[in-house]
């Protein structure tokens, strides 16, 4: 398995608190992800990072923030929680300088529950 | 931007052949991605296919690309309990765009004895 964990793995919190979630890879991958799961939606892609400081948004950015200041940790903050934030989040890697297609290495996710 | 759909369940005998089924929207998506999902776990990849094939066999997977109806499948051989999990069809939008990948809503699979 890819080096990847996710800290917390659960947590509960309530509504208008900041959470911090840390994902965590010892594969040096440039590309650093996060999406989230919800019932019928699948996996969608919340920020993701290109490479140290470089990051950009995905489809459903709005209520989140991200930072990567080293090639290992990608940090996502909910920076005022809400209830539609409740969701499974998955922190992805890739290096696609290493292979033409771009296999996705997921961790193990962090259950987030904002009552 | 890229939509992916997908079926959302497929329930299927022990030892008979699976076809989940997939379609896209976006023409210039250059791979093609089929991700497992256990129980509890994140996703792993189970194949891919390029965009300029139609087809892709790996031991007991096949994957099918109809590029002119945008449609994707995957063909699981010999269904067993183990392939019980939630399937996600994948597009991938290229580099220029942060090689980042669009997932469908997953299919569930329920292998019965």
């Amino acid at each position: 398995d890819a080096g990847i964990t996710q800290s917390p793995r659960h947590k509960v919190t309530e509504t208008g608190t900041p959470v911090t979630l840390r994902c965590h890879q010892t594969e040096n991958h440039r590309y650093m992800y996060w999406y989230r799961q919800d019932p019928g939606h699948g996996l969608r892609l919340i920020h993701y990072s290109y490479g140290v400081k470089d990051t950009d948004k995905g489809e459903v950015s709005d209520g989140y923030s991200v930072s990567r200041s080293k090639t290992e940790d990608f940090l996502l903050t909910l920076e005022s929680a809400t209830s539609s934030q409740t969701s499974v989040y998955f922190c992805a890697i890739s290096d696609s300088e290493l292979y033409a297609y771009n296999e996705q290495f997921f961790g193990p996710g962090t259950r987030l529950t904002v009552l | 931007g890229e939509d992916v759909e997908q079926s959302l369940f497929l329930s299927v005998r022990e030892g008979d052949s699976s076809v989940i089924n997939c379609t896209y929207t976006d023409s210039s998506s250059t791979y093609l991605y089929w991700y497992k999902q256990e129980p509890g776990a994140g996703l792993q990849l189970l194949t891919y296919i390029f965009s300029n094939m139609d087809m892709k066999q790996d031991q007991r997977l096949t994957v099918l690309l109809n590029k002119k109806d945008k449609h994707l499948s995957l063909r699981i051989a010999d269904t067993q309990t183990g392939d019980s999990a939630i399937y996600f069809c994948a597009a991938e939008a290229g580099r220029a765009a942060g090689n980042k990948l669009t997932f469908g809503g997953g299919t569930r699979v329920l292998v019965k004895p």
